[in-house]
């Protein structure tokens, strides 16, 4: 079936080295995918999108790579810092207004 | 209000009993959704509603699920006859009415009710 999944569930970096996380994705149909930043006990927060005719998008301190070939999304963070520090979900839209959501990656971040 | 609100914040219920969990939309927000997210799991979409058209209920997993959206504003899932593994941290989220070639970035979630089925 369809799936967004992760290589990682737990990540662990140090205070000021730079994240990435990763994620695969199977359906060649999706066309945008997000990521999301979720807080303990909080709901998840956007961070950054890219549609499928970019391979690449920048934000504040944070980059997407999209490699189509191999269905590959990653999420880079520079400079982590503590407050980086939560669950990370990549999520994939094919068209529709629905998300397809992957498991998550935990990022902890140590001083 | 400022963002999405979601109630209870928590809710333990005996196994067999009704639940209904509420939320709250950013007002003007036309498309709001819900979402279920288990321990240690990603979120599963659950169901949808756009304005005024008939809502997307693809996700629900069983018959004891329902939800409505009166007024185009507040929802109501519903869960009845709870099992324990209808445990889980419920979530909402609502956003602008989708523009054609815009994806649903503006989606604003909610903190979610962790149900507790015992």
């Amino acid at each position: 079936g369809e799936s967004v999944g992760l290589h990682l569930p737990t990540l662990s970096v140090q205070e000021g080295d730079n994240s990435i996380i990763n994620c695969a994705y199977s359906n060649s149909a999706s066309d945008y995918f997000i990521w999301y930043k979720q807080e303990s006990g909080k709901g998840p927060q956007f961070i950054i999108d890219i549609r499928s005719n970019m391979d690449k998008r920048q934000g504040q301190r944070v980059t997407v790579l999209l490699n189509k070939t191999v269905k590959h999304l990653s999420l880079q963070i520079a400079a982590t810092q503590p407050g980086d520090s939560a669950v990370y979900f990549c999520a994939e839209n094919k068209g529709t207004d629905k998300l397809i959501f992957g498991t998550g990656t935990r990022l902890q971040v140590f001083p | 209000g400022a963002g999405v609100s979601q109630s209870p914040s928590n809710k333990v219920t005996e196994k067999g009993k009704d639940v209904e969990l509420r939320c709250d939309p950013i007002s003007g927000h036309t498309a709001l959704y819900w979402y279920r997210q288990s321990l240690g799991q990603g979120l599963e979409f659950l169901i949808y509603f756009q304005g005024n058209s008939a809502p997307d209920k693809s996700g629900l997993p069983s018959d004891r699920f329902s939800a409505e959206r009166t007024g185009g504003s507040v929802s109501t899932l519903t869960i009845q006859r709870t099992q324990q593994e209808d445990s889980a941290v419920y979530l909402c989220a609502s956003s602008l009415a989708r523009r054609q070639g815009s994806g649903p970035k503006g989606y604003t979630f909610g903190s979610g009710t962790r149900l507790t089925v015992v």
